[in-house]
């Protein structure tokens, strides 16, 4: 069964400190790794998106990396702020073939202190 | 913003109500997308349209009735909702469907309460 796995659940932190969130995948065959921001009361919007070659994905003070062969992700968040306060969810497309049925996490919870 | 918009972003309703949620798209996209979001729970898919016609329906319960009258409008018709049905639905859209590839570009959703 395709799933997709993220931890922590949840993670507090002060502003100006990094952290790494993880997904976990069992999806196959695998096109490629999103992973969305989703302020709250609002809807996702995509950070970062790798194909299975891809090892690592920058986008300002977020980057994400891909092992595809342990079916890892992880996104490093740099220097936090306030505003990134937000849920990370991570998306996994299946192969072409299977069209745009993509797998959800359930997403990781972060809250950034001052 | 993301280019889509729903309308009404709450709503509260009983369970003998008729309902429809809205969604509308400004970025000539030819994919549109009904997902259910519970707290806590991942995203799941409702419904799929492709060029205004409905490709898939992932054992959604009748109550739940989609119409996408064109390609940038896509609706949600609710009745006799049940009180586990409370959640965020979130519409979403992308340029194609099939590649895998396309990025999805959600709305800010709709807070469903069902009392």
């Amino acid at each position: 069964k395709n799933q997709v796995e993220q931890s922590p659940q949840s993670l507090i932190i002060l502003e100006g400190k990094n952290c790494t969130l993880q997904c976990n995948y069992t999806v196959s065959p695998f096109s490629n790794l999103r992973w969305y921001k989703q302020d709250t009361g609002r809807g996702p919007v995509s950070l970062t998106i790798m194909t299975f070659s891809e090892n690592t994905k920058s986008n300002g003070r977020y980057t994400a990396t891909l092992d595809a062969d342990t079916k890892q992700s992880s996104l490093h968040i740099t220097a936090s702020q306030l505003s990134d306060s937000a849920s990370y969810i991570c998306v996994v497309s299946p192969s072409m073939e299977y069209g745009n049925k993509l797998v959800f996490g359930a997403g990781t919870i972060l809250r950034v202190k001052s | 913003e993301t280019g889509v918009t729903q309308t009404p972003r709450h709503l509260v309703m009983g369970m003998t109500n008729k309902k429809s949620l809205k969604c509308e798209q400004h970025l000539g996209h030819n994919a549109m997308y009904w997902y259910k979001q519970s707290a806590k729970k991942p995203l799941e898919l409702m419904f799929v349209y492709s060029l205004e016609e409905r490709v898939e329906n992932n054992s959604v319960p009748s109550r739940f009735s989609p119409e996408c009258p064109n390609s940038s409008h896509l609706f949600l018709h609710l009745h006799t909702l049940q009180p586990e049905d409370s959640a965020l639905y979130l519409c979403a859209s992308s340029q194609d469907m099939g590649s895998g590839i396309e990025t999805q570009y959600f709305g800010p959703g709709t807070r469903l309460l069902v009392l």
